[in-house]
């Protein structure tokens, strides 16, 4: 079964950090681009970040650059989104998401089930 | 950025009537197009993609049409379980800057 999980969300403080993981299985997590999509309470999707399947080339929101840094360990299936300088409007949802297909950052086919940040003093 | 802009915000059918959803790019995005549903407390999932072709083991009452600036997700008979938030998503920019539009809320009339 293909899956995402990711986990390492919270309460953090404004100005804090915290990294996110996104642990995968059941497909080859190596040929495909990853992505993190946000949703901040009772508001829609943002898209944060996303990293291709090597790892050579990551792509950022406007919202998070300079601060978020997204990765992945090939080696161990697993995409991570580390984040410094938190601020209260990074409070959301965070969601792993898998490219529908090898090539390219384009829609996503498989989700996690999210992971909560809060940030607040 | 691209600024996707859905219509209605709100959308009233009773189950068995089809429902029409709207998506506009604020430029052309060719066929980089998606479609998600999203349930209370659920991650988003895929629909359409490419505009109109449908992600797997979606049924066939989803469909979607549309290129450049105006796109549609039509749900031919509306089931229960279709009752949901829909948002679509454009893919077209490189470097990647994914946009999603606002959302449509699909009700039960």
């Amino acid at each position: 079964e293909v899956q995402l999980v990711e986990s390492g969300g919270g309460l953090v403080q404004p100005g804090g950090s915290l990294r996110l993981s996104c642990a995968a299985s059941g497909f080859t997590f190596s040929s495909y681009a990853m992505s993190w999509v946000r949703q901040a309470p009772g508001k829609g999707l943002e898209w944060v970040s996303a990293i291709s399947g090597s790892g050579g080339s990551t792509y950022y929101a406007d919202s998070v650059k300079g601060r978020f840094t997204i990765s992945r360990d090939n080696s161990k299936n697993t995409l991570y989104l580390q984040m410094n300088s938190l601020r209260a409007e990074d409070t959301a949802v965070y969601y792993c998401a898998k490219d529908v297909v090898p090539a390219g950052v384009d829609a996503f086919d498989i989700w996690g089930q999210g992971t909560m940040v809060t940030v607040s003093s | 950025e691209i600024v996707m802009t859905q219509s209605p915000a709100t959308l009233s059918v009773s189950p068995g009537e089809r429902a029409t959803l709207s998506c506009r790019a604020s430029q052309s995005v060719s066929s980089n197009l998606a479609w998600y549903q999203q349930k209370p407390g659920q991650a988003p999932r895929l629909l359409i993609y490419g505009a109109s072709t449908r992600a797997t083991g979606i049924p066939a009452r989803f469909s979607g049409s549309g290129s450049g600036t105006e796109f549609t997700l039509t749900i031919s008979s509306l089931q229960s379980e279709d009752f949901a938030v829909y948002y679509c998503q454009q893919y077209n920019n490189w470097p990647p800057r994914i946009t999603f539009g606002q959302g449509t809320r699909l009700e039960i009339k």
